[in-house]
């Protein structure tokens, strides 16, 4: 049973505007989130992550916003680029630092110049 | 930076074969893990390790083995290949602070005919 989900397979965006990836999660001990990108042909590579103490964290262009009422997390890029097309996943892990990250099934981004 | 080696990029073996995939990390990272990536279904864990000589069963190691004799190398074995093992092979490092952050090699796409 998936207990990270990400119901978009995909999502097209133009170069410039804001992505917004989305991941909804159904255990509610899971308390440390974060997000991977990855490109073809190669592994993923981490992103942000954000503890459940916080609802919101920021870095640069990506900013991760938690809500635990809703178990839902999401991901805005912004502004887009071209580069940023790959493959997101977001994981959940129980404790923080804990050995099992449950990982979501991706959504591929497209960002069309 | 933090280097997570596979050995092989794609290998093609036939059902019965025994397979082994190599993972070395070069950060003295304590733990290591193995995942495959399917279409449709993210990251599942497989094995990880937390210690040399040490091995804890993930979500998939039914048809898996795995073996830590040296901290900075985890290698995977399949006993004997079957095609639904056909897929993408992701081993990945973290050390023991509480981030959770993995750490990525690039992927071993195996193909069992």
């Amino acid at each position: 049973d998936q207990q990270v989900k990400q119901n978009s397979p995909s999502l097209s965006v133009q170069e410039g505007r804001i992505s917004i990836l989305n991941c909804d999660y159904t255990n509610s001990m899971f308390d440390y989130f974060l997000w991977y990108k990855k490109y073809p042909a190669e592994g993923p590579t981490f992103l942000i992550s954000i503890s459940s103490i916080k609802d919101k964290n920021e870095d640069g262009r990506f900013t991760v916003f938690l809500n635990k009422s809703a178990k839902h997390l999401s991901l805005h890029i912004v502004p887009s680029q071209p580069g940023d097309s790959a493959v997101y996943f977001c994981a959940a892990a129980g404790q923080t630092g804990a050995n099992n990250l449950f990982f979501g099934t991706g959504t591929r981004l497209t960002v069309i110049p | 930076d933090v280097k997570v080696t596979q050995s092989s990029r794609y290998l093609v073996k036939r059902t019965g074969e025994k397979v082994f995939l190599e993972c070395v990390q070069d950060m003295d990272h304590e733990n290591m893990f193995w995942y495959r990536q399917d279409p449709g279904l993210g990251l599942r864990l497989i094995y990880f390790s937390y210690d040399v000589k040490m091995k804890e069963k993930g979500d998939i190691p039914e048809g898996y083995s795995v073996s830590r004799e040296k901290k900075e190398r985890f290698s995977l074995i399949l006993e004997s290949a079957s095609t639904n093992q056909t897929s993408m092979y992701l081993c990945a490092s973290r050390d023991s602070t509480n981030t959770g952050e993995l750490f990525f090699g690039e992927g071993s796409r195996l193909t069992v005919l």
